[in-house]
């Protein structure tokens, strides 16, 4: 199984340019996430879906929006994009097991840069 | 303003000895909690958890322990070694939202 896979791995955008975060998972999960990581920073959350047909924001949704587009893929795309963007970014999913607790599993990441 | 704390960015430890890592909560209705360890250019992966009914959870050399009347929880590894360098993440599962809290995370370094 590949897990959590995104798409691209990197990418380098000018500024007001924009693009689309690709996530998909095959685990069959209700539950899928966008992270970014910045030194620092830790892991801070821009947007989420709990279940497909859900989404909602995190800690940091600005510049972002986000498609639940069926209960695979989840995507991240940033309309115009601003140099504060630079950042790795990470798709999760996860899911609770018979009302237990469980991971989340994370994609490779996407490293963007923008000029 | 930040519910998962980690306060120690970096560590450094010999190899063979323990290595402690340390987090720091503020909401009490957090339930779950778990660490994960990221090496560089890849995606961060699940290292163990623990349920708020329980003060520790051991897996291999992996043991987190926590402390619900102080709001934080410890990753202990014991021994440590140079494959364990790598940057660690201590999470929390908000059960009222639906979504994990991270930490700003910890880099350990095992010297050989």
């Amino acid at each position: 199984n590949a897990g959590v896979t995104q798409t691209p791995k990197f990418q380098v955008l000018k500024t007001g340019q924009s693009m689309t975060l690709q996530c998909a998972q095959d685990m069959n999960h209700n539950s899928m996430y966008w992270y970014r990581q910045d030194p620092g920073m830790g892991l801070r959350l821009i947007y989420y879906s709990a279940s497909e047909g859900t989404t909602d924001k995190g800690e940091v949704p600005n510049g972002y929006n986000v498609s639940r587009l069926n209960k695979r893929e989840f995507s991240l795309r940033l309309e115009s994009a601003a140099p504060s963007q630079t950042s790795v970014y990470f798709c999760a999913s996860s899911d609770l097991y018979r009302g237990m607790n469980t991971e989340a599993f994370f994609g490779q990441g996407t490293r963007l840069t923008v000029v | 303003d930040q519910q998962v704390k980690q306060n120690s960015p970096s560590l450094s430890v010999q190899e063979g000895r323990i290595s402690i890592l340390n987090c720091d909560y503020t909401n009490s209705m957090f339930d779950y909690f778990l660490w994960y360890k990221k090496y560089p250019a890849e995606g961060p992966t699940f290292l163990i958890s623990i349920s708020s009914i329980k003060d520790k959870n051991e897996d291999g050399r992996f043991t987190v322990f926590l402390n619900k009347s102080a709001k934080h929880l410890s990753l202990h590894i014991v021994p440590s070694q140079p494959g364990d360098s790598a940057v660690y993440f201590c999470a929390a599962w908000d059960s009222g939202t639906y979504k994990y809290i991270f930490g700003t995370g910890t880099r350990l370094k095992v010297l050989a």
